[in-house]
């Protein structure tokens, strides 16, 4: 069955660096969404990349879609402690229509 | 708007005990969707339901089973709750099943 891998599993930053979460699918995708939950929260979304090859950027954070739209990943620029949170991928390959997703990356960040 | 609500927020239930969660939602979704999240394992699907009338199995569907009420509520039901059902479940909805999905704030279950 569909599968979608993310790594790591945790990432420890200091304020200031930059972060970044890799995510892999096991099949060709038809689009791929971006989840954050905070500690204790629920997940909310982010963002979805459907276009081979789509880089998409919402301030400090960049989103790519892979060429053969197996991979994505999210890179953060010069992380906040307002990033800190888990991070999810969700991907959906075509004809399938449920959403799988990753195991989540938790990335924390030390002042 | 309320967005996605369930109740309850926390529950403790011993072995072999039943309960409902309850998931509502205002947004005029059509699916609906529960999930269980343990750590280290990310979200797993238990059951959805792409549109009023109609529900599937997810991931892990054993021990659980659903009820898609009307279009605003999709309800969990343990029949005989096991300790390895001790997990946080979220609720979520969408327009279309292809589409964003909007989290309720998650009920967290420990089954002793």
């Amino acid at each position: 069955g569909q599968q979608v891998m993310q790594i790591p599993q945790y990432q420890h930053v200091q304020e200031g660096e930059d972060f970044t979460t890799y995510c892999n699918s096991s099949t060709t995708l038809s689009n791929i969404q971006w989840y954050k939950q905070r500690p204790g929260g629920h997940p909310v979304f982010l963002i979805q990349l459907v276009k081979s090859g789509e880089v998409k950027k919402q301030k400090r954070l960049t989103f790519q879609f892979g060429e053969a739209k197996k991979n994505s990943s999210l890179h953060i620029t010069a992380t906040q402690t307002t990033d800190v949170g888990t991070y999810f991928c969700a991907g959906r390959s075509g004809g399938y229509n449920k959403l799988i997703f990753g195991a989540g990356t938790r990335l924390a960040v030390h002042p | 708007n309320a967005g996605v609500t369930q109740t309850p927020k926390f529950q403790v239930l011993k072995t072999g005990q039943s309960m409902t969660l309850q998931c509502a939602q205002d947004m005029n979704h059509n699916s609906m969707y529960w999930y269980r999240q343990d750590p280290g394992m990310g979200l797993r699907l238990i059951y959805y339901s792409a549109s009023e009338g109609t529900t599937d199995k997810g991931e892990v569907p054993n021990g659980y089973n659903v009820s898609r009420l009307n279009k605003r509520e999709f309800s969990l039901r343990l029949e005989s709750a096991a300790p390895s059902q001790t997990s946080v479940y979220f609720c979520a909805s969408s327009f279309w099943s292809q589409e964003t999905q909007y989290f309720g704030p998650g009920t967290r279950l420990l089954v002793l």
